[in-house]
């Protein structure tokens, strides 16, 4: 069964840093292309970050571009997402998702809180 | 970054409905378009994919049409667990970018 496992959310305040993590099971990672997704409260859907098979390719939105940072670890089957300068617009729950065409599969979310 | 956007915002049905979804881009997106559901404190759920086809595993009476700027989600015959929030997502090209949603609430 796939499963994909989000943690490493908090409680942080601005400017401060977190990294969340996401672990894979149940299907080859390496194989597959990962992104980030982000739900503020009571708000829609927002996609934050991609990362392609072998780390070759990496693109984010522009509300994140140089504050956060993907990455993934296809050995310890995991995917990160590095978050730096965090502001109070960045509160949300954060999903990872596997690509395949759409995002099949997605973990249960982790909330991070930003405030002072 | 293209603009997805939806409409009705909000609709309220019964059981046994028939339910239109519009999802419209700001630019060509040919068929590069998914459709999610969305129930209260749970992840989203992949329904439909390249506009039109079914994911595995979801129930025939969910449909996707369209191509370039204009897409529909329908049901046919709205089923209790069908009240949710339906968002589409176009992944023709960065950012990939999701719709404002649409929430079915019961009549």
């Amino acid at each position: 069964e796939v499963q994909l496992v989000d943690s490493g959310g908090d409680w942080v305040q601005p400017g401060g840093s977190l990294r969340l993590s996401c672990t894979a099971s149940g299907f080859t990672f390496n194989y597959y292309n990962m992104n980030w997704v982000r739900q503020a409260p009571g708000k829609g859907l927002e996609w934050v970050a991609y990362i392609s098979t072998l780390s070759s390719a990496i693109n984010y939105a522009d509300s994140v571009k140089g504050r956060f940072t993907i990455s993934r670890d296809d050995a310890k089957n995991s995917l990160y997402l590095q978050m730096n300068s965090l502001r109070d617009e960045d509160t949300a729950v954060y999903y990872c998702a596997r690509e395949t065409t759409g995002f099949d599969h997605w973990g249960q979310g982790t909330l991070v809180t930003v405030s002072s | 970054a293209i603009r997805m956007t939806q409409s009705p915002s909000s609709l309220s049905a019964s059981t046994g409905d028939r339910v239109t979804i519009t999802c419209r881009a700001s630019q060509t997106i040919s068929t590069s378009l998914t459709w999610y559901q969305q129930k209260p404190g749970k992840a989203p759920k992949l329904l439909i994919y390249a506009a039109a086809t079914l994911q595995s595993g979801v129930p025939s009476r969910f449909s996707g049409s369209g191509s370039g700027t204009d897409f529909t989600l329908t049901i046919n015959s709205l089923q209790s667990e069908d009240f949710a929030t339906y968002y589409c997502q176009q992944y023709y090209n960065f950012p990939f970018t999701f719709g404002p949603g649409t929430e079915v609430v019961f009549k």
